[in-house]
């Protein structure tokens, strides 16, 4: 079974901080891991994902997020925080992406707030 | 970028009516597509896996008659509450894997939120 954990359901930053939201992971395998944002009643968008390769990705929005398999984390990251930035984040972790194994298991999400 | 297109985004309906939402691939073809209910401040649930052509494949505890789920061509899955009730109220989202894409990323729709009153 995959799992993802996300400690932390609250993230507050000042406007121009450095901001990270945590995730680790727990899969038999090798992940594809996800970040997605989603904003007040809306669906969620894609910001990136590690599948192979460099360790330390880059998605949209000036978001990064650096593969750490020794601790199995993904955390996202993002070197000055924006208001506009503040959002529910997702981390999801999947298998591949055939019809079953590529089903992707999805954290409880973390909140963040950017205060001006 | 792909675009999933979910329509309503808002439903109200009286109890014992039934819903259909539906859940569009706009530019690109997507042979599974999922299906999810998110309450106030919780994360996704997933609900069934839709497949292009074949059943749905439903989570444990979720009612496979109460969702119906069609996923008759290759850019279009429906969801239906059957006999809608209150506690059937809720955000429910699908997302659309491209289909032969290796990449794996979801592309979400923007939800509809049912109230059943």
């Amino acid at each position: 079974a995959q799992s993802v954990a996300q400690p932390e359901d609250q993230v507050n930053v000042a406007e121009g901080n450095p901001l990270t939201v945590k995730c680790t992971y727990s899969v038999s395998g090798n992940p594809y891991l996800f970040w997605y944002v989603q904003y007040p009643n809306r669906g969620l968008q894609f910001l990136l994902k590690y599948i192979t390769g460099d360790n330390l990705v880059k998605g949209s929005y000036g978001f990064e997020a650096e593969f750490n398999k020794s601790q199995t984390s993904f955390h996202l990251k993002k070197p000055s925080a924006l208001v506009s930035d503040s959002a529910l984040y997702f981390c999801a972790v999947s298998l591949g992406v055939n019809t079953n194994a590529g089903k992707s298991t999805f954290g409880d999400g973390t909140t963040l707030t950017v205060k001006p | 970028g792909a675009v999933v297109s979910q329509h309503p985004s808002r439903v109200i309906c009286k109890s014992g009516t039934s819903v259909k939402i539906e859940c569009r691939s706009l530019d690109f073809q997507a042979t599974t597509m999922f299906w999810y209910r998110q309450f106030p401040k919780q994360s996704l649930m997933l609900m069934a896996t839709s497949n292009e052509g074949s059943k749905a494949t439903y989570e444990q505890g979720v009612e496979k008659d109460k969702f119906l789920i069609n996923h008759a061509s290759l850019t279009l899955s429906t969801l239906t509450v059957t006999s809608a009730h209150p506690e059937d109220s809720s955000f429910y989202i699908c997302s659309a894997r491209e289909t032969g894409a290796n990449t794996g990323e979801l592309f979400f729709g923007e939800g509809s939120r049912l109230t059943v009153l």
